[in-house]
């Protein structure tokens, strides 16, 4: 099965903008899902499909993706933004996968 | 509003197996595949299958082949996890989740 690799953790100053990426070689064919998870709560999708942010998502969570990286990127982080994030795709074989996730830290 | 609301906690002792329900509501059941996603404590979130609810299709991570059975109870609105053999490391908590909305998730603790 395919692999998604993320950066394990990252800091971003409060208000500036942070990227988180995800590696895997699924994402030259299916587009990445995003979850954002905070302690001890269930995750929730922040994007989804090619660049899609569900209702009641701030429009500072958006998506992008090139080759085989996809990327979040919040701009102007915010103290609740502090979370895990975790990129999703499926392969080829009808599997999905989730990434070895991204801890933000907004100082 | 769409909700997951699944089974409680559960302690079983090694060897034995746990069978999680997922009940759906808010949505039309058979229109979207539930997936079966679980994290042990401190680490990353796991796929571990599908299944589609319309025809009953499953797929199911490798690592899981064998010991994880997904079932769907279409007049209950209801998925069914079930894990076999269960061991110290399947100590977790598992989520059901259409991917768009996920359960609340439910505490599995295997231990003698």
């Amino acid at each position: 099965s395919s692999e998604l690799t993320q950066d394990p953790a990252v800091s971003v100053a409060l208000g500036q903008t942070v990227r988180i990426t995800c590696q895997g070689d699924s994402l030259r064919s299916y587009y990445a899902s995003w979850y954002q998870q905070k302690p001890g709560q269930a995750p929730v999708v922040v994007i989804y499909g090619k660049k899609n942010r569900p209702s009641g998502i701030p429009d500072r969570f958006s998506g992008s993706s090139s080759g085989n990286t996809a990327s979040l990127t919040i701009t102007g982080a915010q103290a609740e933004d502090e979370a895990d994030y975790y990129c999703n795709s499926r392969d080829s074989s009808g599997k999905e996968v989730f990434g070895t996730g991204t801890k933000v830290t907004v100082l | 509003q769409v909700q997951l609301v699944q089974s409680g906690a559960e302690v079983k002792k090694p060897g034995a197996s746990v069978k999680v329900s997922c009940k759906a509501s808010g949505y039309t059941f058979t229109s979207n595949a539930m997936h079966w996603v679980r994290q042990a404590p401190g680490q990353r979130l796991e796929w571990m299958g599908w299944i589609n609810v319309g025809n009953g299709n499953t797929k199911y991570s490798q690592k899981f082949q064998g010991r994880v059975t997904i079932t769907r109870d279409t007049s209950a609105s209801t998925a069914y996890m079930e894990l076999s053999s269960l061991r110290s490391e399947d100590t977790a908590v598992y989520y059901c989740a259409i991917l768009s909305h996920w359960g609340q998730g439910t505490l599995v603790t295997v231990s003698s």
